[in-house]
């Protein structure tokens, strides 16, 4: 069952263009979101998250937003440059009463910034 | 530089054949985990901790075990490594969540072949 799911493999965009990646969630109960962006033969590196009693995080460039009514989220690139050409993961992170945290990961989106 | 050091980063075995991949983190991070990623799937949770002495079953923990015995480091272990656990495999550390910039520093990743 993806809990955490990227229906778009793919998206491309033009240079100083804005990109939206999208991702959905079924579990409500979810406590932060965060987005990562992974090359080839490195490890993800994060980028933003968001709590989720929260709609908005901004931080440079990237913006995420929450809706928690729709089970959504995206992130903004603003301009996009080709240095952002990577494989975009997001992730949701749940948090037991205990403290656990547990991370799910969607299955990618494949950015590719067109100069 | 604050990072996660995963080894050896490339690893080619046979079935059967006990091996570590060892982790470690400079962070003073209180969260590690595991994870692998195949194509198709996504990253995938394998193991993770909350802190030195207590670890937690992910997603796929079947063929997997886990340490945690000092704050720095979590090894991964394969007791008795099959084919279907050949993968790329991710550690990563974070801090807890509302502690700065909440998100998972992961490492360069581990490319394992069981032949």
């Amino acid at each position: 069952d993806q809990q955490v799911k990227q229906n778009s493999p793919s998206l491309s965009v033009q240079e100083g263009r804005i990109s939206i990646l999208n991702c959905d969630y079924t579990n409500s109960m979810f406590d932060y979101f965060l987005w990562y962006k992974k090359y080839p033969a490195e490890g993800p590196t994060f980028l933003i998250s968001i709590s989720s009693i929260k709609d908005k995080n901004e931080d440079g460039r990237f913006t995420v937003f929450l809706n928690k009514s729709a089970k959504h989220l995206s992130l903004h690139i603003v301009p996009s440059q080709p240095g952002d050409s990577a494989v975009y993961f997001c992730a949701a992170i749940l948090i037991s009463n205990f403290g656990n945290e547990k991370l799910t990961f969607g299955t990618g989106t494949r950015l590719t910034i067109i100069p | 530089e604050a990072q996660v050091t995963q080894n050896p980063r490339y690893l080619i075995t046979v079935t059967g054949k006990k091996l570590t991949v060892t982790c470690s983190q400079n962070m003073n991070h209180e969260y590690m985990s595991w994870y692998r990623q195949d194509p198709g799937l996504g990253l995938r949770q394998i193991y993770y901790s909350m802190n030195v002495e207590v670890t937690d079953k992910g997603d796929v923990p079947e063929g997997y075990k886990v340490s945690r015995k000092e704050k720095r480091n979590f090894p991964l272990i394969l007791e008795s490594p099959s084919p279907n656990q050949t993968s790329l495999y991710f550690c990563a550390s974070s801090l807890r969540p509302g502690q700065g910039n909440y998100g998972y520093t992961f490492g360069s990743g581990t490319r394992l072949t069981v032949v």
